[in-house]
């Protein structure tokens, strides 16, 4: 089991270009979620997705727009990206375990924009 | 609404020494509790969790007892090691739209020097 993977590991933009972070997981989880994380402000919820082709805005949407293509790949893109935007992104899948369910984490995108 | 409130670091000790993170949090209804940890280049990963008042998870030598009372999830190690060098994530998990959401805290580094 590869657990959570994200592609690509690091990313260089210019102000103004789009891309897409790809995310896949290969443990059958129904939920995914995309965060960012910034220094001095913990993990941010820019979008989930409850089961297959359902999506929902979290904390932080602005930007961003997601798209669940199938139950294992959750992508998140940026159509025009912003120097705001210069973060470093985690996907994430949850499984119930017990009481509550329980978010495995991938290595994260560390992305810079110029 | 819900938030975690974790001491702020960076926190700096010897090896062998005893530690405790504090976190408090705010919630309605019950939330379950974690503590996730992330070693230097990683993504997250769960340490521990808690799901209902006076729980107490454990793992790898570390503890934390869910206090309704005192609203309160601290992490505590009796020895730490050098190895224990991370950045810990207080958080809680709320239910919205269906999926369980977790909402953290912003993070407390740890630097565990020989």
């Amino acid at each position: 089991n590869a657990g959570v993977t994200q592609t690509p590991k690091f990313q260089v933009l210019k102000t103004g270009q789009s891309m897409t972070l790809q995310c896949a997981q290969d443990m059958n989880h129904n939920s995914m979620y995309w965060y960012r994380q910034d220094p001095g402000m913990g993990l941010r919820l820019i979008y989930y997705s409850a089961s297959e082709g359902t999506t929902d805005k979290g904390e932080v949407p602005n930007g961003y727009n997601v798209s669940r293509l199938n139950k294992r790949e959750f992508s998140l893109r940026l159509e025009s990206a912003a120097p705001s935007q210069t973060s470093v992104y985690f996907c994430a899948s949850s499984a119930r375990e017990g009481l509550s369910d329980t978010q495995y984490f991938g290595p994260g995108t560390r992305l810079t924009v110029l | 609404g819900n938030s975690v409130t974790q001491m702020e670091g960076p926190v700096t000790l010897s090896e062998e020494a005893f530690l405790t993170i504090n976190c408090t949090y705010t919630a309605t209804g019950y939330p379950s509790l974690f503590w996730y940890v992330q070693y230097p280049g990683e993504g997250l990963q769960l340490l521990l969790k808690a799901t209902k008042a006076d729980d107490k998870g454990s793992n790898k030598g570390f503890e934390a007892t869910y206090r309704k009372e005192t609203t309160s999830f601290h992490l505590e190690k009796g020895s730490v090691q050098v190895s224990d060098s991370a950045v810990y994530f207080c958080a809680l998990t709320i239910t919205q739209g269906g999926s369980e959401k977790l909402v953290f805290g912003k993070g407390t580094k740890l630097t565990v020097n020989p």
